[in-house]
């Protein structure tokens, strides 16, 4: 158990709906991130946020929309997905100035 | 733009010997980790190395930095079939905001037979 939550852990959803993956973590952490690990490719980070506000996309489709209403609770709202975007989706935390970075447990998203 | 390259990809060894998993990166940074990952489950965090020259251990596994060379390792010792699982490292991405996400190798597929 690292201190990061993740939720739902495995989710089915068809091309048409919308979804969204919460993650908290209470580690006092300020900075949080939204990785994907798909079968085909290396874990690839998507999005950073440092104390609420977003840092990073790393070019990631507009079909995935994170929201970060305080440096606790990430979200990632999912709408009209296709099938290649089935992975798992990784949160995970860290505080500036030290080097440790906690995972959560994931997401298992399956796109049908 | 920042790569990380492991190897080898996928290694098959008996227990009790010994072996060393490899990591390149591209351009210079100040943090090296490696994690675990065991099928169907997160990333546990084996190891940060901060320094060139820096050597952690952990029962079996010990894992090396050397910045000049941009490189790191990880030494399995006496290996045992627990410790069968996918090895990443990851490079910190220094984007000046105080809040850096990581860049993975593609992992080792670690499996360690009687």
């Amino acid at each position: 158990e690292t201190g990061v939550t993740q939720t739902p852990r495995h989710l089915v959803m068809g091309m048409t709906n919308k979804k969204s993956l919460k993650c908290e973590q209470h580690l006092g952490h300020n900075a949080m991130y939204w990785y994907k690990q798909s079968a085909k490719k290396p874990l690839e980070l998507m999005f950073v946020y440092n104390f609420k506000e977003q840092t990073e996309n790393n070019s990631v489709p507009s079909r995935f929309s994170p929201e970060c209403p305080n440096s606790s609770h990430l979200f990632l709202h999912l709408h009209t997905l296709q099938p290649e975007d089935s992975a798992l989706y990784l949160c995970a935390s860290s505080l500036s100035g030290t080097p440790e970075a906690f995972f959560g447990q994931g997401t298992r998203l399956t796109v049908v | 733009e920042l790569k990380v390259e492991q190897n080898p990809l996928f290694l098959s060894m008996q227990e009790g010997k010994n072996y060393t998993i490899y990591c390149n990166y591209s351009t210079t940074s100040d943090r090296l980790y490696w994690y675990r990952q065991d099928p169907g489950k997160s990333l546990e965090s084996l190891f940060v190395l901060l320094s060139n020259g820096a050597v952690k251990q952990e029962g079996r596994l010990m894992a090396s930095l050397d910045t000049k060379a941009r490189l790191s390792t990880l030494h399995i010792t006496a290996a045992v079939h627990d410790l069968s699982a996918t090895y990443f490292c990851a490079v910190r991405r220094d984007s000046g905001g105080g809040a850096d996400g990581l860049t993975f190798g593609k992992g080792t597929h670690l499996i360690i037979q009687p």
